[in-house]
């Protein structure tokens, strides 16, 4: 078991390019997400899904985009990269139900925007 | 709205004993806790449901006081290992069961 992966591990974009982080988990999940880490603000929820083809809004999506066709793949798109999205982005796998199943993170993605 | 976490930092010494609070202004469904090493994936250490119960294992355990909207994490005894960010998120009593809200983290800082 691979768990929940995640590439590149490290990218620098130039303000403006575009570019899709990767995440794959193999636990057959149905719920995956994304975050974002920023120092001394926690996590923070970007866009989640509960099941291939169906995907919502987090706290801060703006500037991004999702999308879910296969229980394994969840890819977050940055169509016009801005120096604000200078983060760590962390994706997320579960049980459908939060309320009872943890969360189980990928290594991250360190994404620098010049 | 984010939970609020206290103390921001502590520093123990080995064997020392600490608490994490985590607390909301809306009435709270459940209270998930994470430790994220520096560098590394948050790791889930338990869950805590409304109801007031307690949960533990090993020498971390927590609680929920309802009447509060408060969490608290209880590490006795630390060791070397605890070290890292604490991490509580949130599920607000009658908002979605597939969004937490995590606090800004605590972090942890055991010393021989």
């Amino acid at each position: 078991n691979a768990g929940v992966t995640q590439t590149p591990k490290f990218q620098v974009l130039k303000t403006g390019q575009s570019m899709t982080l990767q995440c794959a988990q193999d636990m057959n999940h149905e719920y995956m997400s994304w975050y974002r880490q920023d120092p001394g603000m926690g996590l923070r929820l970007i866009h989640y899904s509960v099941g291939a083809g169906i995907t919502d809004q987090g706290e801060v999506p703006n500037g991004y985009n999702v999308s879910r066709s296969t229980t394994e793949d969840f890819p977050l798109r940055l169509l016009s990269a801005a120096p604000s999205q200078t983060s760590v982005y962390f994706c997320a796998s579960s049980y459908t139900d939060l309320t009872s199943y943890e969360q189980y993170f990928g290594p991250g993605t360190r994404l620098t925007v010049t | 709205q984010q939970p609020v976490q206290s103390p921001q930092a502590v520093i123990l010494r080995e064997g020392e004993d600490a608490v994490i609070n985590c607390s909301s202004s809306k009435a709270l469904y459940s209270v998930h806790w994470y430790r994220q090493k520096h560098g590394e994936a948050p790791v889930f250490l338990m869950i805590l449901l409304k109801g007031g119960e307690q949960k533990g294992h090993d020498k971390i355990s927590a609680s929920f006081n309802e009447k509060k909207q408060q969490s608290s994490l209880y590490l006795t005894a630390s060791q070397l290992s605890y070290s890292g960010t604490y991490f509580c998120g949130t599920e607000i009593y009658g908002g979605s069961n597939y969004k937490l809200t995590f606090g800004k983290g605590t972090l942890l800082t055991v010393n021989p």
